[in-house]
């Protein structure tokens, strides 16, 4: 089955503790994309990746990194998570073609920062 | 920078009614457009696109939406409601090939989203 898959899809932590959210696509696409999505801001693009290693700033990238190192993998990192960081986060991939992204979002995970 | 609004946060319809939902962006060039669904507790799935052409695009799930360049406007609309339908709609814009090769040619810009509730 074509999917994106998340894990974990919940997740507490404390202030300054390192985490990882991996994001991982069945489908050969090229482009993947984080957003966080918080109650009143819609969805907001944290970072996105048109290919293995070309990775571009979103909209709000402070506080997170991002590795293409494989086509199929876009994991999400944070250092060093702070409360402001404590959101819905969704991975999203999606073919190229011509910048037309019909994005295919995964279940989305949802982090807790105390 | 591109900007998306949807200025009606919550609508509430009954069901079988018509229903419009508003979305206006703010952009130079004409850009990809975008509406999306999410039901509670899911990820999103898309509803309907526009690139170029017919300004008047069929989605699935009986959606449609008209792009108005002179009002800057890509509404989504149903003809009768179905309880369903009760989720919450973003609406989003991607700049296109107007920027191909930019700085923002990835990028994905979503509105605040509208929030549907059907009434039996």
């Amino acid at each position: 089955e074509a999917q994106v898959t998340q894990n974990p899809r919940y997740l507490i932590t404390v202030t300054g503790k390192k985490l990882t959210v991996t994001c991982s696509q069945n489908m050969n696409h090229e482009y993947m994309s984080w957003y966080r999505q918080d109650p009143g801001l819609g969805l907001r693009q944290i970072y996105y990746s048109m290919n293995v290693e070309v990775t571009d700033k979103g909209d709000v990238p402070e506080g997170y990194k991002v590795s293409r190192k494989e086509k199929r993998n876009f994991p999400l990192i944070l250092e060093s998570p702070s409360p402001n960081q404590t959101s819905l986060y969704f991975c999203a991939s999606s073919p190229p073609t011509s910048g037309r992204y019909e994005q295919y979002f995964g279940p989305g995970t949802r982090l807790t920062v105390t | 920078a591109q900007s998306v609004t949807q200025p009606d946060i919550h609508i509430t319809v009954s069901e079988g009614a018509s229903l419009e939902l508003r979305c206006n962006y703010s952009y130079g060039a004409t850009p990809y457009l975008f509406w999306y669904v999410q039901s509670p507790g899911q990820g999103l799935q898309l509803l309907l696109k526009y690139f170029s052409g017919d300004t008047l695009v069929q989605g699935i799930k009986g959606f449609e939406a008209e792009f108005k360049r002179s009002q800057s406007s890509f509404n989504l609309r149903k003809p009768s409601v179905h309880w369903s339908d009760a989720a919450e709609y973003f609406c989003a814009v991607n700049p296109g090939l107007s920027n191909a090769g930019g700085t923002s040619y990835g990028k994905l810009t979503f509105g605040q989203g509208t929030i549907l509730t059907v009434h039996p």
